[in-house]
């Protein structure tokens, strides 16, 4: 199983851009990279994944470098409404029959300030 | 379409006391999950289960059971709740494709006194 590690907390503000890395030495050929967001009292949700190079959504983009040992999720111009929890989640595809444990680790606290 | 949902949102429980914890989902999704978050930490895998009928380990599975009986509904059983089982409960369920999105349910609080 790919370990990830990524800081326990950041801050920033309104308006600015936020980088969180992910570190992921030992991923796996087959595995993807997978962020989520948490706000409090809610399940995590879906941000985006990707397997190599860069992948951009509505909500963030997704960075990662030709080695996969590492990604960065980034949120242009935050609002206070980007406070929340972010995970980095490292695992194959599923497939018929088997099973990749997603592991979620304590995640990033964002806090964003006006 | 009202995604994953759970019953019931909060419960309070007494030491020995048992329960069910209910999941429900109309994505159609032949995968399911329940997960225990802890104050402060990320999700741990608790059960899992790959299609109707079907039931796996997680992480952390000693004290709770699971069943899926039908493919919609994924129910978590405490059957002696200890106060080490009070945490926030979520349930998940992703499509069977290889798509890797996890949609999550609201959780439900338990506190176990």
């Amino acid at each position: 199983l790919a370990k990830t590690t990524q800081p326990i907390s950041m801050d920033s503000y309104e308006g600015q851009e936020v980088n969180i890395t992910c570190s992921h030495n030992n991923i796996a050929t087959n595995d993807y990279i997978t962020w989520y967001q948490q706000f409090p009292s809610q399940g995590p949700r879906f941000i985006i994944q990707g397997y190599k190079t860069k992948v951009t959504n509505e909500v963030a983009s997704l960075f990662i470098p030709a080695d996969r040992k590492s990604s960065t999720l980034s949120l242009p111009r935050v609002s206070l409404s980007d406070t929340a929890v972010y995970y980095c989640l490292v695992g194959a595809l599923m497939f018929s029959g088997g099973y990749n444990k997603l592991i979620f680790g304590a995640g990033t606290r964002l806090a964003v300030h006006p | 379409n009202a995604g994953v949902t759970q019953t019931p949102k909060f419960r309070v429980l007494k030491t020995g006391q048992s329960m069910t914890l209910l999941c429900a989902q109309d994505m159609n999704h032949e995968y399911m999950y329940w997960y225990r978050q802890d104050p402060g930490m990320g999700l741990r895998l608790i059960h899992y289960s790959v299609g109707e009928g079907t039931t796996a380990k997680g992480e952390v599975p000693d004290g709770y059971n699971v069943s899926r009986l039908k493919k919609q509904n994924f129910l978590l059983g405490l059957e002696s709740a200890a106060p080490s089982q009070t945490s926030v409960y979520f349930c998940a369920s992703t499509e069977a494709s290889g798509a890797y999105e996890q949609y999550f349910g609201p959780g439900t609080r338990l506190t176990v006194t």
